[in-house]
């Protein structure tokens, strides 16, 4: 079935560094593939989505590129500030199924 | 702008002892969708609707039963309690058929079953 694979955390950074979080998932066919951010004390909101191979999705600061030929999905920013302190999901839609996620990768950035 | 509310925020249960959450969204979504977070296992999907009258099965739907009896609302049920359902449950809705992805998520209800 689809799953989807991310670093595990906390993820530690200074003002200003740059963030890397992989993402990689398994899935049958061409699924679209998404970042979920939560904010402390809130629900999850979409950040970016990329709906096909080579794709760039893009949205406050944040990339990631669709990688079919390594399967991944990976978050970057060029750099960070306090404010993008949250949890960060990755996720998946294939098939009939509802969107599968990931287990959630921490952030703290420290000014 | 009220998007998807969920009522109640805070519930402390006793084990055995039942319960409703009820989901609520104005945006006219077809889909709607409940999920429980712990820590370090991420969302896990309960149950889902794609449609008014319509529920389905999740990852994780054992304990659990749900209804969709308006399209705008969707809610979850315990019919007893246990401690291994202390959780933060939230509820999501989507638009159309064809399910875009993009959900929109309500600020969660903290569960807690002593």
């Amino acid at each position: 079935g689809n799953s989807v694979t991310q670093m595990e955390g906390p993820v530690t950074l200074s003002e200003e560094a740059f963030l890397t979080i992989n993402c990689t998932y398994t899935a049958t066919g061409y699924p679209s593939l998404f970042w979920y951010v939560q904010y402390p004390g809130e629900g999850l909101q979409l950040l970016l989505k990329a709906t096909k191979a080579d794709d760039k999705g893009s949205n406050k600061g944040f990339e990631a590129t669709y990688r079919k030929e390594t399967t991944s999905f990976h978050l970057e920013k060029g750099s960070v500030q306090v404010s993008d302190s949250a949890v960060y999901f990755c996720a998946l839609l294939g098939g009939n199924t509802p969107l599968v996620f990931g287990k959630g990768t921490r952030l703290s950035v420290i000014a | 702008n009220a998007g998807v509310t969920q009522t109640p925020k805070f519930r402390v249960l006793k084990t055995g002892q039942s319960m409703t959450l009820l989901c609520a969204q104005d945006m006219n979504h077809e889909y709607m969708y409940w999920y429980r977070q712990d820590p370090g296992m991420g969302l896990r999907l309960i149950h889902y609707s794609v449609g008014e009258g319509t529920t389905a099965k999740g990852e994780v739907p054992d304990g659990y039963n749900v209804s969709r009896l308006k399209k705008q609302n969707f809610l979850l049920g315990l019919e007893s309690a246990a401690p291994s359902q202390t959780s933060v449950y939230f509820c999501a809705s989507s638009f159309t058929s064809e399910n875009t992805g993009e959900l929109f998520f309500g600020e969660g209800s903290r569960l807690t079953v002593l």
